[in-house]
Protein backbone atom coordinates (compact mmCIF):
# COMPACT_ATOMS: atom_id res chain seq x y z
CA UNK A 1 0.00 0.00 0.00
CA UNK A 2 1.03 3.76 0.13
CA UNK A 3 3.63 5.06 2.61
CA UNK A 4 3.62 8.42 3.07
CA UNK A 5 6.26 10.06 5.44
CA UNK A 6 6.07 13.14 6.93
CA UNK A 7 9.36 14.84 8.65
CA UNK A 8 9.97 16.38 10.92
CA UNK A 9 7.42 15.24 13.42
CA UNK A 10 7.87 18.14 15.86
CA UNK A 11 9.45 21.97 14.66
CA UNK A 12 10.31 25.04 16.49
CA UNK A 13 11.25 28.10 14.80
CA UNK A 14 11.44 31.72 16.09
CA UNK A 15 8.80 33.98 14.94
CA UNK A 16 9.69 35.63 11.68
CA UNK A 17 12.16 32.08 10.58
CA UNK A 18 10.98 29.87 8.12
CA UNK A 19 10.17 26.28 8.47
CA UNK A 20 10.09 23.45 6.22
CA UNK A 21 8.24 20.51 6.06
CA UNK A 22 8.57 17.33 3.49
CA UNK A 23 6.89 14.42 2.65
CA UNK A 24 7.63 11.79 0.57
CA UNK A 25 5.44 8.57 -0.87
CA UNK A 26 5.55 5.61 -2.62
CA UNK A 27 3.02 5.74 -5.27
CA UNK A 28 3.80 6.76 -8.94
CA UNK A 29 0.13 7.23 -9.37
CA UNK A 30 -0.26 10.08 -6.59
CA UNK A 31 -1.32 13.33 -8.83
CA UNK A 32 -2.74 15.90 -6.16
CA UNK A 33 -0.27 16.85 -3.04
CA UNK A 34 -2.06 19.05 -0.24
CA UNK A 35 -1.28 19.95 2.72
CA UNK A 36 -3.70 20.58 5.85
CA UNK A 37 -3.38 22.21 8.87
CA UNK A 38 -4.66 21.20 12.43
CA UNK A 39 -5.81 23.13 15.30
CA UNK A 40 -6.30 22.05 18.48
CA UNK A 41 -9.64 21.03 18.65
CA UNK A 42 -10.68 21.82 15.14
CA UNK A 43 -10.99 19.63 11.74
CA UNK A 44 -8.09 19.89 9.22
CA UNK A 45 -7.86 22.67 7.00
CA UNK A 46 -6.40 23.05 3.50
CA UNK A 47 -3.88 25.66 3.34
CA UNK A 48 -2.61 24.65 -0.25
CA UNK A 49 -2.50 22.47 -2.62
CA UNK A 50 -0.46 21.33 -6.07
CA UNK A 51 -1.12 18.62 -9.22
CA UNK A 52 1.35 16.88 -10.46
CA UNK A 53 1.78 18.75 -13.89
CA UNK A 54 3.18 21.64 -11.33
CA UNK A 55 6.63 21.99 -9.78
CA UNK A 56 5.76 24.99 -7.05
CA UNK A 57 2.61 27.23 -6.21
CA UNK A 58 2.68 29.92 -3.94
CA UNK A 59 0.43 31.46 -1.79
CA UNK A 60 1.57 34.48 0.41
CA UNK A 61 4.15 33.15 3.09
CA UNK A 62 3.11 29.89 1.87
CA UNK A 63 4.58 27.71 -0.91
CA UNK A 64 4.35 24.06 -1.76
CA UNK A 65 7.42 22.28 -3.94
CA UNK A 66 6.78 19.01 -5.67
CA UNK A 67 9.24 16.95 -7.14
CA UNK A 68 7.40 13.90 -9.01
CA UNK A 69 10.68 12.04 -9.65
CA UNK A 70 12.11 11.66 -6.43
CA UNK A 71 8.67 11.12 -4.98
CA UNK A 72 9.00 14.26 -2.83
CA UNK A 73 6.78 17.55 -1.73
CA UNK A 74 7.79 19.63 0.98
CA UNK A 75 5.34 23.08 2.57
CA UNK A 76 7.53 26.13 3.38
CA UNK A 77 6.52 29.19 5.26
CA UNK A 78 8.38 32.34 5.36
CA UNK A 79 8.11 34.81 7.76
CA UNK A 80 6.40 32.94 10.39
CA UNK A 81 3.98 34.05 12.66
CA UNK A 82 2.69 32.61 16.10
CA UNK A 83 -0.59 31.83 14.57
CA UNK A 84 0.98 29.45 12.35
CA UNK A 85 1.65 26.88 15.66
CA UNK A 86 -0.92 23.96 14.59
CA UNK A 87 -0.42 20.99 13.25
CA UNK A 88 0.39 20.13 9.66
CA UNK A 89 -0.64 17.28 7.32
CA UNK A 90 0.51 16.28 4.00
CA UNK A 91 -1.14 13.54 1.94
CA UNK A 92 -1.22 11.68 -1.08
CA UNK A 93 -2.86 8.88 -3.74
CA UNK A 94 -6.31 11.10 -3.49
CA UNK A 95 -6.04 11.67 0.01
CA UNK A 96 -6.61 7.96 1.22
CA UNK A 97 -3.23 8.36 2.94
CA UNK A 98 -1.86 11.23 5.35
CA UNK A 99 1.12 11.77 6.74
CA UNK A 100 1.44 11.40 10.29
CA UNK A 101 1.79 15.18 11.06
CA UNK A 102 4.30 18.28 12.10
CA UNK A 103 4.07 19.77 14.83
CA UNK A 104 4.78 23.26 14.35
CA UNK A 105 5.81 25.59 17.54
CA UNK A 106 6.56 29.42 16.99
CA UNK A 107 8.38 30.74 19.49
CA UNK A 108 7.39 34.99 19.90
CA UNK B 1 -22.99 27.83 4.48
CA UNK B 2 -22.94 26.19 8.12
CA UNK B 3 -19.94 23.58 7.10
CA UNK B 4 -19.89 19.80 7.82
CA UNK B 5 -21.44 19.38 10.70
CA UNK B 6 -20.66 16.51 13.04
CA UNK B 7 -22.49 15.18 16.03
CA UNK B 8 -21.74 14.13 19.07
CA UNK B 9 -18.81 16.46 19.28
CA UNK B 10 -17.93 13.94 22.54
CA UNK B 11 -18.67 10.65 23.24
CA UNK B 12 -17.63 8.25 26.48
CA UNK B 13 -19.52 5.15 26.13
CA UNK B 14 -18.67 1.79 28.04
CA UNK B 15 -17.35 -1.39 26.03
CA UNK B 16 -19.82 -3.41 24.16
CA UNK B 17 -22.13 -0.83 23.54
CA UNK B 18 -23.16 0.84 20.55
CA UNK B 19 -22.46 4.52 19.25
CA UNK B 20 -23.67 6.36 16.25
CA UNK B 21 -21.71 8.90 14.95
CA UNK B 22 -23.51 11.55 12.26
CA UNK B 23 -22.45 13.93 9.79
CA UNK B 24 -24.51 16.58 7.96
CA UNK B 25 -21.97 17.19 4.32
CA UNK B 26 -22.07 21.10 2.71
CA UNK B 27 -25.25 21.07 0.87
CA UNK B 28 -24.04 20.36 -3.05
CA UNK B 29 -20.56 18.31 -2.11
CA UNK B 30 -20.89 14.98 -4.04
CA UNK B 31 -18.46 12.81 -2.12
CA UNK B 32 -18.37 12.44 2.08
CA UNK B 33 -15.66 10.69 3.72
CA UNK B 34 -15.31 8.99 7.16
CA UNK B 35 -11.73 9.46 8.68
CA UNK B 36 -10.28 8.43 11.86
CA UNK B 37 -7.52 10.31 14.33
CA UNK B 38 -5.19 8.58 16.83
CA UNK B 39 -1.94 9.51 18.26
CA UNK B 40 -0.41 5.97 17.30
CA UNK B 41 -2.04 5.87 13.25
CA UNK B 42 -2.51 9.87 12.53
CA UNK B 43 -5.33 10.28 10.08
CA UNK B 44 -6.93 7.08 8.28
CA UNK B 45 -9.33 6.66 6.07
CA UNK B 46 -12.53 4.30 6.74
CA UNK B 47 -14.96 4.81 4.05
CA UNK B 48 -15.96 7.21 1.27
CA UNK B 49 -19.61 7.98 -0.59
CA UNK B 50 -20.09 9.15 -3.68
CA UNK B 51 -23.32 10.39 -4.57
CA UNK B 52 -24.66 8.43 -1.36
CA UNK B 53 -23.11 5.07 -2.70
CA UNK B 54 -20.43 3.63 -1.07
CA UNK B 55 -17.24 3.17 -2.86
CA UNK B 56 -14.43 2.57 -1.06
CA UNK B 57 -14.61 0.52 2.62
CA UNK B 58 -11.69 -1.04 2.88
CA UNK B 59 -10.21 1.44 5.78
CA UNK B 60 -12.94 -0.20 7.87
CA UNK B 61 -11.34 -2.08 10.73
CA UNK B 62 -13.35 -5.05 11.05
CA UNK B 63 -17.34 -5.61 11.07
CA UNK B 64 -18.34 -3.96 13.94
CA UNK B 65 -17.89 -0.61 11.75
CA UNK B 66 -20.85 0.23 9.51
CA UNK B 67 -21.57 3.25 7.70
CA UNK B 68 -24.53 4.76 5.84
CA UNK B 69 -25.28 7.48 3.57
CA UNK B 70 -28.96 7.48 3.26
CA UNK B 71 -29.87 10.75 1.88
CA UNK B 72 -27.39 13.62 0.37
CA UNK B 73 -27.55 15.23 3.57
CA UNK B 74 -26.88 12.78 6.06
CA UNK B 75 -24.68 9.58 7.26
CA UNK B 76 -23.68 7.86 9.92
CA UNK B 77 -20.70 5.63 11.46
CA UNK B 78 -21.85 3.17 13.83
CA UNK B 79 -19.44 0.79 15.91
CA UNK B 80 -21.11 -2.09 17.40
CA UNK B 81 -20.21 -3.27 19.71
CA UNK B 82 -17.23 -0.73 20.62
CA UNK B 83 -14.14 -1.69 22.47
CA UNK B 84 -11.54 0.66 23.78
CA UNK B 85 -8.97 0.30 20.80
CA UNK B 86 -11.46 2.28 19.07
CA UNK B 87 -11.32 5.28 21.13
CA UNK B 88 -10.81 8.02 18.74
CA UNK B 89 -11.50 11.18 17.01
CA UNK B 90 -13.77 10.49 14.36
CA UNK B 91 -13.87 12.97 11.44
CA UNK B 92 -16.03 13.16 8.59
CA UNK B 93 -15.38 15.38 5.72
CA UNK B 94 -17.39 16.29 2.29
CA UNK B 95 -16.12 17.24 -1.23
CA UNK B 96 -17.29 18.46 -4.58
CA UNK B 97 -14.42 17.37 -6.67
CA UNK B 98 -13.11 17.41 -10.31
CA UNK B 99 -11.89 13.64 -9.94
CA UNK B 100 -12.01 11.06 -7.45
CA UNK B 101 -11.02 12.22 -3.87
CA UNK B 102 -8.57 14.96 -5.67
CA UNK B 103 -9.92 18.31 -4.42
CA UNK B 104 -10.17 20.00 -0.96
CA UNK B 105 -11.88 17.97 1.59
CA UNK B 106 -13.47 20.18 4.11
CA UNK B 107 -13.55 18.44 7.48
CA UNK B 108 -16.25 18.84 10.37
CA UNK B 109 -14.74 19.18 13.84
CA UNK B 110 -14.95 15.84 14.84
CA UNK B 111 -16.22 12.91 17.07
CA UNK B 112 -14.24 12.71 20.28
CA UNK B 113 -15.10 8.89 20.99
CA UNK B 114 -13.62 7.75 24.30
CA UNK B 115 -14.92 3.67 25.22
CA UNK B 116 -13.99 2.76 28.78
Amino acid sequence: GENVEQHPSTLSVQEGDSAVIKCTYSDSASNYFPWYKQELGKGPQLIIDIRSNVGEKKDQRIAVTLNKTAKHFSLHITETQPEDSAVYFCAARNQFYFGTGTSLTVIP
Amino acid sequence: DAGVIQSPRHEVTEMGQEVTLRCKPISGHDYLFWYRQTMMRGLELLIYFNNNVPIDDSGMPEDRFSAKMPNASFSTLKIQPSEPRDSAVYFCASSATRGENTGELFFGEGSRLTVL
